[in-house]
């Protein structure tokens, strides 16, 4: 059965730096998503991607954050500089265009700044 | 804006017990209703959906009903068992919405013990 993949699974980096979230989604899909989970607290929506470009972004997805899908395979979260609170839970989703609502997730990135 | 309350954890029950978990929902428009399940290590998994009111989703035993008038989506089951142990996520999209994001609750653990 087709599945969302994701690495690293766990990437630690120090504040500061810039880290690459990477995510394999499934092949046929059209909609791309990214959500993050801080430890103890929800799953939070960040950006939706269609088309290549962002369909729809979240109020925590600011400046420091980009996303790309550079080859059409891989769907790429950037970090640009991180901070202490991007610690978190990072899951990629996807989703077909005649799969009306169901969203598939991948296993997720633990990121950890130090 | 759109909102998902679902009850606290966790919920600690013996195998062949009856388990319902609530969930409640805040939304503007007629959202569809998701839940979803993380096992240990996993992603997030699609359990069930209802897509309108009065709508049963349906799986692995576990069922929620679309209650439009209590804004409502319970998830029961009448006999769990220790592999269902997880963490279950209750969450809403917006059906109108051009990205169909999901928004989700704050997820309960459930613990099955033999």
């Amino acid at each position: 059965e087709p599945e969302v993949t994701q690495t690293p699974s766990h990437q630690v980096t120090q504040m500061g730096q810039e880290v690459i979230l990477r995510c394999v989604p499934i092949s046929n899909h059209l909609y791309f998503y990214w959500y993050r989970q801080i430890l103890g607290q929800k799953v939070e929506f960040l950006v939706s991607f269609y088309n290549n470009e962002i369909s729809e972004k979240s109020e925590i997805f600011d400046d420091q954050f980009s996303v790309e899908r550079p080859d059409g395979s891989n769907f790429t979260l950037k970090i640009r500089s991180t901070k202490l609170e991007d610690s978190a839970m990072y899951f990629c989703a996807s989703r077909s265009g005649s799969s009306y609502n169901e969203q598939f997730f991948g296993p997720g990135t633990r990121l950890t700044v130090l | 804006g759109d909102s998902v309350t679902q009850m606290e954890g966790p919920v600690t029950l013996s195998e062949e017990a009856f388990l319902t978990i609530n969930c409640t929902y805040t939304a503007t428009g007629y959202p569809s209703l998701f839940w979803y399940v993380q096992y240990p290590g996993e992603g997030l998994q699609l359990l069930l959906k209802a897509t309108k009111a009065d709508d049963k989703g349906s799986n692995k035993g576990f069922e929620a009903t679309y209650r439009k008038e209590t804004t409502s989506f319970h998830l029961e089951k009448g006999s769990v068992q220790v592999s269902d142990s997880a963490v279950y996520f209750c969450a809403l999209s917006e059906s109108s919405g051009a990205t169909n994001k999901l928004i989700f609750g704050t997820g309960t653990l459930l613990a099955v013990q033999p």
